[in-house]
């Protein structure tokens, strides 16, 4: 099945710095790859995704990449704001086959934006 | 527009008690998932179903029953309760990721269980 690593576990950036978040997948199949922001306490919420056919999609101060030949895809926020601070997961899933559906979770990464 | 509802918000259960976590959702949602975060940790992924009727396992199964007789309902139900099953626990929701708008899964506000 799909398995889905995140790097790193801790973020910790100036405010007005860029933070990097990385993630890989193992299931060639994966081809819907989103980010979920949670804050202390609540739900996860979607912030972003990307689908296979598409290399970079931006959203103001996010932005995500997908390289599909080395099955790795990144979060980038620029601009860090303290209220970006936040647990951020990735997840991939097969939106196709038989394993679709099955939307498989990196183990989070603690970012800290200091003012 | 309630989205993705669970009861109850809290638990505490005995081992070897029996328990079921109720989660509907509103949205007329084919995908509905179950998953337990840990203190820290990520999101693992119980069971998930992609229609009335049809479920699978996801990477945690064990201890663990499922079953998805309508589009809104997904109950999860545990057995015989062990410490180890002391987590949050979400549920979300999503449209058929085959089409262009239904991509984002949306949680529940959780369930937090404690096994004692």
């Amino acid at each position: 099945g799909e398995n889905v690593e995140q790097h790193p576990s801790t973020l910790s950036v100036q405010e007005g710095d860029s933070a990097v978040i990385k993630c890989t997948y193992s299931d060639s199949a994966s081809n819907y790859f989103p980010w979920y922001k949670q804050e202390l306490g609540k739900r996860p919420q979607l912030i972003i995704d990307i689908r296979s056919n598409v290399g970079e999609k931006k959203d103001q101060r996010i932005a995500v990449t997908l390289n599909k030949t080395a099955k790795h895809f990144s979060l980038h926020i620029t601009e860090t704001q303290p209220e970006d601070s936040a647990v951020y997961f990735c997840a991939a899933s097969s939106i196709g086959g038989r394993s679709q559906g099955n939307l498989i979770f990196g183990k989070g990464t603690k970012l800290s934006v200091k003012p | 527009n309630a989205g993705v509802t669970q009861t109850p918000k809290f638990r505490i259960l005995k081992i070897g008690q029996s328990m079921t976590l109720q989660c509907a959702q509103d949205m007329n949602h084919n995908y509905m998932y179950w998953y337990r975060q840990d203190p820290g940790m990520g999101l693992k992924l119980i069971y998930y179903s992609v229609g009335a009727g049809i479920t699978d396992k996801g990477e945690v199964p064990n201890g663990y029953n499922v079953s998805r007789s309508t589009t809104e309902d997904f109950p999860l139900r545990l057995e015989l309760a062990a410490p180890s099953q002391t987590s949050v626990y979400f549920c979300a929701s999503s449209d058929n990721l085959r089409t262009s708008r239904g991509t984002e899964a949306f949680f529940g506000q959780g369930t937090r269980l404690t096994v004692v």
